[in-house]
């Protein structure tokens, strides 16, 4: 099927690594925040969130690393496979629940 | 979180015509939203899909071209009207629950306006 992210910048990194994903957001009012991965021909899978009363949140391998100052939010992946080979999209909370994303990561993970 | 299910999965459309999106959710949200993402690109928020009243649409999206209906809290429809290749895109249902948590994605719907 078509594959998203064809235009969006591409991260590579070798089975094993460790990926660091970076999002710059808008809003400085934004109060929640989630990070998604996308397969292609899928719709965007959740895979962790942080609230700004926060500043960092761990998951199963997953990281995410929340910077207000500078309006920045990072997830890192450890142990990188490569079933994680997708787009990653960082996404906020903008008000009224509604969800402004970002312009999305190609991960590319090699064996 | 809840389980959304979407159809149709992809459509081949001429120009001209309609298609009309479906959203149906397993449990109840609070929220319904439609996004689009076009080849390559992120997504974008078309519109808000308000129970029983009209939708809350976004800088750039009208009703007239996204027609929005949501009868009731598990249940929403998008039609994509008068299609143009340009419509041409995914079109993504999305549900959240209360407090801005389970925010959860559809399949989506591939449309190709031929």
């Amino acid at each position: 099927g078509e594959s998203v992210g064809l235009h969006l910048p591409t991260l590579s990194v070798q089975e094993g690594d460790n990926s660091i994903i970076n999002c710059a957001y808008s809003n400085s009012a934004s109060d929640y925040f989630i990070w998604y991965k996308q397969e292609s021909g899928k719709g965007p899978q959740f895979i962790i969130d942080i609230r700004s009363n926060m500043d960092k949140r761990q998951g199963q391998r997953v990281t995410v690393l929340l910077n207000k100052t500078v309006k920045h939010l990072s997830l890192q992946i450890a142990a990188t496979q490569p079933g994680d080979s997708a787009v990653y999209f960082c996404a906020e909370n903008t008000g009224f629940q509604k969800l402004v994303f970002g312009t999305g990561t190609r991960l590319l993970v090699s064996p | 979180s809840a389980v959304i299910s979407q159809k149709p999965s992809r459509d081949i459309c001429q120009r001209g015509t309609s298609l009309t999106i479906q959203c149906q959710v397993d449990s109840q949200v609070t929220m319904m939203f439609w996004y689009r993402q076009q080849p390559g690109q992120s997504l974008t928020l078309i519109a808000t899909a308000n129970q029983g009243s009209e939708a809350t649409y976004e800088s750039g999206f009208v009703i007239d071209k996204f027609p929005i209906s949501r009868p009731n809290l598990t249940f929403s429809t998008l039609t994509v009207s008068n299609l143009s290749p340009e419509d041409s895109s995914i079109y993504l249902c999305s549900g959240a629950g209360d407090l801005n948590y389970g925010y959860t994605f559809g399949s989506g719907t591939r449309l190709t306006v031929v």
